[in-house]
């Protein structure tokens, strides 16, 4: 496709329940990230991946949050045993190749609202 | 540590008012600076970039220029319109493979 997808675009869960967030970036990406926007907050930083290689977790919040990006194109962001305070926009981009003037490309997001 | 900070939203202007969205950061090494923009309903868009001291980015009549000596990058167009409703997040990168973000400054423009 022309840009990044996300899926689902929004997702209820029941407190304690576990999600999965699905990414495709653009085609040939080498870079992927996600990040969390909580309402009206600015994006911050959960994880990167160069290829298949989950190079940078550390804003990961817990223990419960999990990525993976097995063949180096799609990735999947996993939520365990859901709590309210993780409601908000999971926003996924990619950037072609890594480096510090490089572009990232951000795709519509996944809102999630845990009940 | 490395940061962004954005002016307080929102910003209410009339159409063909002009618009300045101040950004200050603090980081560590030489950053980009990037403004991405944010429609009702959509993801985040680049607008402009800039890599380094001096350097101008511009693009749809938004313009901002990268200061070293005042460690910021201020978001400016001459004439706005309605359809610049958005919320604008100032952004850097350091080179550790992440962006920081400010908290975003609503836009709004009446006809």
């Amino acid at each position: 496709g022309a840009g990044v997808s996300q899926s689902p675009r929004y997702k209820v869960a029941k407190r304690g329940q576990d999600v999965a967030l699905r990414c495709d970036p653009i085609s040939g990406h080498v870079s992927l990230f996600w990040y969390q926007q909580a309402l009206g907050q600015g994006p911050e930083f959960l994880t990167y991946f160069q290829n298949e290689a989950q190079l940078d977790k550390s804003g990961l919040p817990s223990d419960r949050f999990f990525a993976e990006r097995p063949e180096g194109s799609v990735s999947t962001l996993k939520i365990q045993r859901t709590q309210q305070e993780d409601s908000a926009v999971y926003l996924c981009a990619s950037s072609l190749v890594p480096g510090i003037g490089e572009t990232q490309y951000f795709g519509p997001g996944t809102r999630l609202l845990v009940l | 540590g490395n940061s962004v900070t954005q002016m307080e939203g929102p910003v209410t202007l009339s159409e063909e008012a002009f618009l300045t969205i101040n950004c200050t950061y603090t980081a560590t090494g030489y950053p980009s600076l990037f403004w991405y923009v944010q429609y009702p309903g959509e993801g985040l868009q680049l607008l402009l970039k800039a890599t380094k001291a001096d350097d101008k980015g511009s693009n749809k009549g938004f313009e901002a220029t990268y200061r070293k000596e005042t460690t910021s990058f201020h978001l400016e167009k001459g004439s706005v319109q309605v359809s610049d409703s958005a919320v604008y997040f100032c952004a850097l990168y350091t080179g550790f493979q992440k962006l920081v973000f400010g908290t975003g400054t609503r836009l709004l423009v009446s006809p």
